[in-house]
Protein backbone atom coordinates (compact mmCIF):
# COMPACT_ATOMS: atom_id res chain seq x y z
CA UNK A 1 0.00 0.00 0.00
CA UNK A 2 1.19 3.59 -0.86
CA UNK A 3 1.15 5.81 2.17
CA UNK A 4 1.07 8.99 -0.10
CA UNK A 5 0.51 8.63 -3.69
CA UNK A 6 0.20 11.07 -6.12
CA UNK A 7 -0.59 11.50 -10.05
CA UNK A 8 1.05 11.98 -12.23
CA UNK A 9 4.43 10.89 -12.00
CA UNK A 10 5.67 12.51 -15.01
CA UNK A 11 3.90 15.44 -16.72
CA UNK A 12 5.18 17.22 -19.83
CA UNK A 13 3.29 20.58 -20.92
CA UNK A 14 3.79 23.30 -22.78
CA UNK A 15 4.44 27.29 -21.50
CA UNK A 16 1.16 29.12 -20.56
CA UNK A 17 -1.24 25.82 -19.87
CA UNK A 18 -2.92 24.94 -16.81
CA UNK A 19 -2.25 21.56 -15.07
CA UNK A 20 -2.82 19.67 -12.07
CA UNK A 21 -1.20 17.47 -9.48
CA UNK A 22 -3.39 15.32 -7.72
CA UNK A 23 -2.10 14.03 -3.72
CA UNK A 24 -3.71 11.61 -1.87
CA UNK A 25 -2.43 10.06 1.88
CA UNK A 26 -3.93 6.82 3.47
CA UNK A 27 -1.73 7.66 6.69
CA UNK A 28 -4.61 9.26 8.75
CA UNK A 29 -2.63 12.44 8.88
CA UNK A 30 -4.22 15.97 9.86
CA UNK A 31 -1.41 17.87 7.93
CA UNK A 32 0.28 17.72 4.31
CA UNK A 33 2.70 19.70 2.29
CA UNK A 34 3.90 20.48 -1.00
CA UNK A 35 7.37 20.71 -1.62
CA UNK A 36 9.08 21.76 -4.48
CA UNK A 37 12.88 20.37 -5.71
CA UNK A 38 14.60 22.13 -8.65
CA UNK A 39 17.14 21.52 -10.97
CA UNK A 40 19.91 21.96 -8.33
CA UNK A 41 18.10 19.51 -6.19
CA UNK A 42 17.02 21.39 -3.46
CA UNK A 43 13.93 20.41 -2.12
CA UNK A 44 11.64 24.15 -0.77
CA UNK A 45 8.45 23.96 1.20
CA UNK A 46 5.60 25.93 -0.89
CA UNK A 47 2.13 25.26 1.12
CA UNK A 48 0.87 23.15 4.16
CA UNK A 49 -2.57 22.52 5.34
CA UNK A 50 -3.26 21.32 7.98
CA UNK A 51 -6.99 19.59 8.46
CA UNK A 52 -8.15 20.99 4.88
CA UNK A 53 -7.12 24.41 6.05
CA UNK A 54 -3.75 26.73 4.55
CA UNK A 55 -1.38 27.25 7.01
CA UNK A 56 2.02 28.08 5.00
CA UNK A 57 2.38 29.79 1.54
CA UNK A 58 5.69 30.22 1.36
CA UNK A 59 5.90 33.01 -0.92
CA UNK A 60 4.95 31.16 -3.75
CA UNK A 61 3.53 32.77 -6.89
CA UNK A 62 -0.48 32.82 -7.08
CA UNK A 63 -0.56 30.87 -10.09
CA UNK A 64 0.02 28.22 -7.69
CA UNK A 65 -3.47 27.29 -6.20
CA UNK A 66 -3.39 23.93 -3.70
CA UNK A 67 -7.03 22.60 -2.83
CA UNK A 68 -7.65 20.69 0.11
CA UNK A 69 -11.56 18.65 -0.58
CA UNK A 70 -10.54 16.74 2.82
CA UNK A 71 -7.79 16.06 4.85
CA UNK A 72 -6.66 13.05 2.64
CA UNK A 73 -6.32 14.60 -0.19
CA UNK A 74 -4.11 17.93 -1.29
CA UNK A 75 -4.31 19.10 -5.03
CA UNK A 76 -2.05 21.44 -6.52
CA UNK A 77 -3.28 23.24 -9.60
CA UNK A 78 -0.85 25.47 -11.41
CA UNK A 79 -2.12 28.27 -13.85
CA UNK A 80 0.01 29.50 -16.85
CA UNK A 81 2.91 27.07 -16.68
CA UNK A 82 6.41 28.79 -16.92
CA UNK A 83 9.84 27.12 -18.00
CA UNK A 84 10.99 27.79 -14.40
CA UNK A 85 8.04 25.63 -13.12
CA UNK A 86 9.73 23.03 -14.01
CA UNK A 87 11.01 20.61 -11.40
CA UNK A 88 9.67 17.83 -9.15
CA UNK A 89 6.82 18.38 -6.88
CA UNK A 90 6.83 16.04 -3.93
CA UNK A 91 3.60 15.63 -1.95
CA UNK A 92 3.65 14.93 1.86
CA UNK A 93 2.35 14.18 5.05
CA UNK A 94 2.71 13.89 8.69
CA UNK A 95 0.98 13.90 12.28
CA UNK A 96 3.89 14.57 14.54
CA UNK A 97 7.43 15.90 14.59
CA UNK A 98 9.56 13.23 13.73
CA UNK A 99 8.14 12.08 10.34
CA UNK A 100 7.20 13.49 7.85
CA UNK A 101 6.11 10.74 4.51
CA UNK A 102 7.03 11.55 0.73
CA UNK A 103 5.29 10.78 -2.24
CA UNK A 104 6.83 9.43 -5.12
CA UNK A 105 7.43 12.83 -6.60
CA UNK A 106 5.91 14.50 -10.34
CA UNK A 107 8.24 15.57 -12.96
CA UNK A 108 6.82 18.37 -14.65
CA UNK A 109 8.90 19.66 -17.76
CA UNK A 110 7.65 22.92 -19.23
CA UNK A 111 8.79 23.53 -23.06
CA UNK B 1 23.64 32.43 3.20
CA UNK B 2 21.77 29.36 3.31
CA UNK B 3 19.54 28.26 6.26
CA UNK B 4 21.03 24.75 5.98
CA UNK B 5 24.42 24.07 4.22
CA UNK B 6 26.17 21.12 3.82
CA UNK B 7 28.63 19.92 1.38
CA UNK B 8 27.73 18.71 -1.52
CA UNK B 9 30.35 16.32 -2.70
CA UNK B 10 30.69 13.71 -4.32
CA UNK B 11 32.35 11.54 -1.25
CA UNK B 12 33.42 8.52 -3.57
CA UNK B 13 34.88 5.86 -0.59
CA UNK B 14 35.31 2.11 -1.29
CA UNK B 15 33.12 -0.49 0.52
CA UNK B 16 33.85 -0.68 4.00
CA UNK B 17 35.19 2.35 4.65
CA UNK B 18 34.14 5.05 7.40
CA UNK B 19 32.53 7.92 6.39
CA UNK B 20 31.20 11.09 7.95
CA UNK B 21 28.71 14.61 6.94
CA UNK B 22 28.52 17.47 8.10
CA UNK B 23 25.88 20.57 7.96
CA UNK B 24 25.05 23.22 9.78
CA UNK B 25 22.28 25.24 10.60
CA UNK B 26 21.54 29.10 10.80
CA UNK B 27 17.68 29.27 12.81
CA UNK B 28 18.76 28.71 16.52
CA UNK B 29 15.24 28.20 17.18
CA UNK B 30 15.17 24.87 15.32
CA UNK B 31 13.92 22.18 17.19
CA UNK B 32 14.51 18.92 15.79
CA UNK B 33 16.73 17.58 13.62
CA UNK B 34 17.16 15.11 10.88
CA UNK B 35 19.04 12.87 8.08
CA UNK B 36 16.80 12.10 5.01
CA UNK B 37 18.05 9.66 2.12
CA UNK B 38 17.34 10.23 -1.27
CA UNK B 39 17.89 7.61 -3.98
CA UNK B 40 18.05 9.27 -7.93
CA UNK B 41 14.71 10.15 -9.31
CA UNK B 42 13.09 8.75 -6.08
CA UNK B 43 11.32 10.86 -2.96
CA UNK B 44 13.27 11.63 0.25
CA UNK B 45 13.04 8.78 3.06
CA UNK B 46 13.42 9.55 6.36
CA UNK B 47 17.16 7.87 8.05
CA UNK B 48 17.07 9.23 11.25
CA UNK B 49 16.33 11.78 13.71
CA UNK B 50 19.38 13.18 15.41
CA UNK B 51 19.19 13.95 18.95
CA UNK B 52 21.48 16.16 21.49
CA UNK B 53 22.87 12.74 23.25
CA UNK B 54 23.93 11.42 20.41
CA UNK B 55 22.32 8.51 18.63
CA UNK B 56 23.07 5.19 16.64
CA UNK B 57 21.10 2.83 14.66
CA UNK B 58 23.21 0.40 12.79
CA UNK B 59 26.04 1.42 11.23
CA UNK B 60 24.89 4.63 10.93
CA UNK B 61 25.32 7.28 14.23
CA UNK B 62 23.87 11.17 14.31
CA UNK B 63 25.23 14.10 16.47
CA UNK B 64 23.71 17.66 17.32
CA UNK B 65 25.90 20.16 19.03
CA UNK B 66 22.96 22.75 19.27
CA UNK B 67 25.54 25.43 20.44
CA UNK B 68 27.43 25.43 17.32
CA UNK B 69 24.38 24.38 15.02
CA UNK B 70 26.25 21.84 13.86
CA UNK B 71 25.13 17.84 12.90
CA UNK B 72 26.87 15.20 11.54
CA UNK B 73 26.05 11.71 10.11
CA UNK B 74 28.90 8.79 10.34
CA UNK B 75 28.30 5.79 8.56
CA UNK B 76 30.64 2.60 8.89
CA UNK B 77 31.31 0.04 6.73
CA UNK B 78 29.51 1.07 4.50
CA UNK B 79 28.05 -0.61 1.36
CA UNK B 80 27.48 -0.28 -1.89
CA UNK B 81 23.36 -0.05 -0.97
CA UNK B 82 24.79 3.22 0.55
CA UNK B 83 25.10 5.21 -2.42
CA UNK B 84 22.79 7.96 -2.55
CA UNK B 85 22.33 11.65 -1.43
CA UNK B 86 21.86 12.11 2.23
CA UNK B 87 19.66 15.25 3.08
CA UNK B 88 20.25 17.35 6.68
CA UNK B 89 16.89 18.53 7.43
CA UNK B 90 16.01 21.02 10.50
CA UNK B 91 12.23 21.39 11.45
CA UNK B 92 11.27 24.66 12.20
CA UNK B 93 7.82 23.38 12.92
CA UNK B 94 4.49 25.77 14.37
CA UNK B 95 1.46 24.70 15.51
CA UNK B 96 -0.37 23.37 12.35
CA UNK B 97 2.64 20.90 11.48
CA UNK B 98 6.58 20.45 10.29
CA UNK B 99 8.29 22.97 8.49
CA UNK B 100 11.15 20.81 6.74
CA UNK B 101 14.15 22.55 5.83
CA UNK B 102 16.43 20.88 3.53
CA UNK B 103 20.26 21.07 3.17
CA UNK B 104 21.20 20.75 -0.26
CA UNK B 105 22.39 16.93 0.10
CA UNK B 106 25.69 15.58 0.29
CA UNK B 107 25.94 12.56 -2.23
CA UNK B 108 28.16 9.39 -1.13
CA UNK B 109 28.94 6.93 -3.83
CA UNK B 110 30.52 3.88 -2.81
CA UNK B 111 33.02 1.62 -5.00
CA UNK B 112 33.31 -1.84 -4.62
Amino acid sequence: DTAVSQTPKYLVTQMGNDKSIKCEQNLGHDTMYWYKQDSKKFLKIMFSYNNKELIINETVPNRFSPKSPDKAHLNLHINSLELGDSAVYFCASSQDLYSTFFGQGTRLTVV
Amino acid sequence: RKEVEQDPGPFNVPEGATVAFNCTYSNSASQSFFWYRQDCRKEPKLLMSVYSSGNEDGRFTAQLNRASQYISLLIRDSKLSDSATYLCVVNNHNNAGNMLTFGGGTRLMVKP
